[in-house]
């Protein structure tokens, strides 16, 4: 059974880069990993999937050594609005999420 | 369409009650998910619909009973539940390739329940 875990919180300013980590030892070969976005009282919202190596689309930066053990989301820049909780999902038919990272946002 | 819509977003049963929570899409996907979300809590998956077949169940007590009746909608009847049910119920949906991997998940806003 995959064992996925986040740090529980972490805290940044507006404008700087934000790195979160989501530990996944147990990844199979097929498995993805997709991180989400969540606000208070919300659904999940997507924000990037990848297999291996770095994946970057408008909004955030995925990387993914190859081992694949591991994933970092890099948000740049970030603002007030990111502040969220964060979730790492791998993808296998277990579909279990990460424990979640809050990440607040200060001005 | 990109959505996934959820009704009601909020509900407050009895413990006697019978109620439904409706879940609806019309994105083409043929995969389709009920969430449970405590506070604080990452989402658990409880049922995974795919081409309208129950694919998987996580050990849900049979008070929980889904129903899928066509690709686009998904319900989660509700039946002598308990106080410890009061959560935030996720709906989601998602592309099946031919291989079985499930694609990316796009999740609806959820229903509030809360049972007294």
């Amino acid at each position: 059974l995959a064992k996925t875990t986040q740090p529980i919180s972490m805290d940044s300013y507006e404008g700087q880069e934000v790195n979160i980590t989501c530990s996944h030892n147990n990844i199979a070969t097929n498995d993805y990993i997709t991180w989400y976005q969540q606000f208070p009282s919300q659904g999940p919202r997507f924000i990037i999937q990848g297999y291996k190596t770095k994946v970057t689309n408008e909004v955030a930066s995925l990387f993914i050594p190859a081992d694949r053990k591991s994933s970092t989301l890099s948000l740049p820049r970030v603002s007030l609005s990111d502040t969220a909780v964060y979730y790492c999902l791998v993808n296998t038919d277990k579909l279990i999420f990460g424990t979640g990272t809050r990440l607040q946002v200060f001005p | 369409d990109t959505e996934v819509t959820q009704t009601p977003k909020h509900l407050v049963m009895g413990m006697t009650n019978k109620k439904s929570l409706k879940c609806e899409q019309h994105m083409g996907h043929r995969a389709m998910y009920w969430y449970k979300q405590k506070a604080k809590k990452p989402p658990e998956l409880m049922f995974v619909y795919s081409y309208e077949k129950l694919s998987i169940n996580e050990s849900v007590p049979s008070r929980f009973s889904p129903e899928c009746p066509n690709s686009s909608l998904l319900n989660l009847h509700l039946h002598a539940l308990q106080p410890e049910d009061s959560a935030l119920y996720l709906c989601a949906s998602s592309f099946v390739e031919t291989s079985g991997r499930i694609d990316t998940q796009y999740f609806g806003p959820g229903t509030r329940l809360t049972v007294l």
